[in-house]
């Protein structure tokens, strides 16, 4: 079953242009990862939010978590071409070790 | 360097055969996952081992088996009961629970 739910599934920018992916889920969680694919790869984590924070950020990239409406972004600043790649946002309810992934988000960065 | 490594990168099966993917991981991680990704799609979770010599299935484990003897390794037997293999399989580990995953690089089956 796939909890997480990625919003657009496709996104085309220019270089410096900022990107907003959006990630919303169904039951409760304990955190929300964001992982980012390059094509032919495995996942990279790029970050992790626990359910009782609000905001992280780490480098050019800012996530933001709403509990209330089950809902994450992820914020890509300044982008750059090798930002080109999948991105997945992944939830973990805590019952175990598992992540549930979305279908997660193709993000093309044009130069 | 510590990391997970999965061998190997492509593999072809022939019908009727189980092929093995092997996953090794070199960073003291006491979970280790196995995913299956097909084309667009996330990954779907098909076993998943806390402990050595213990493991559980996850959403789609039918036509799979998977062993963990050691630490270090968790290798995933894709098995002929298994209809349509043709995906890609990821590696994952992870220490312990709210922790973030560490992925190898992937095994790319195909059907010959």
């Amino acid at each position: 079953s796939q909890q997480g739910e990625e919003d657009p599934q496709a996104l085309s920018i220019q270089e410096g242009e900022n990107a907003t992916m959006n990630c919303s889920y169904k039951t409760s969680i304990n955190n929300l990862q964001w992982y980012r694919q390059n094509s032919g790869r495995g996942l990279v984590h790029l970050i992790l939010i626990r359910s009782n924070e609000r905001e992280k950020h780490s480098g050019r990239l800012r996530v933001t978590l709403d509990t209330s409406k089950k809902s994450s972004s992820l914020l890509i600043t300044a982008s750059r071409a090798a930002d080109t790649a999948s991105y997945f946002c992944a939830t973990d309810t805590g019952a175990n070790s598992k992540l549930t992934f979305g279908k997660g988000i193709t993000l093309s960065v044009r130069p | 360097d510590g990391g997970i490594t999965q061998s190997p990168k492509y593999l072809f099966r022939k019908e009727g055969q189980n092929v093995t993917l092997s996953c090794e991981q070199n960073l003291n991680h006491d979970a280790m996952y196995w995913y299956r990704q097909d084309p667009g799609q996330g990954l779907r979770l098909i076993y998943y081992s806390q402990i050595v010599n213990d493991f559980q299935k996850g959403d789609i484990a039918e036509g799979y088996s998977v062993s963990r003897e050691k630490k270090e390794s968790f290798p995933l037997t894709v098995t002929s009961a298994q209809k349509n293999p043709t995906a890609f399989y990821l590696c994952a580990s992870s220490n312990g629970r709210y922790q973030p995953q560490h992925f190898g690089d992937g095994t790319r089956l195909s059907i010959l």
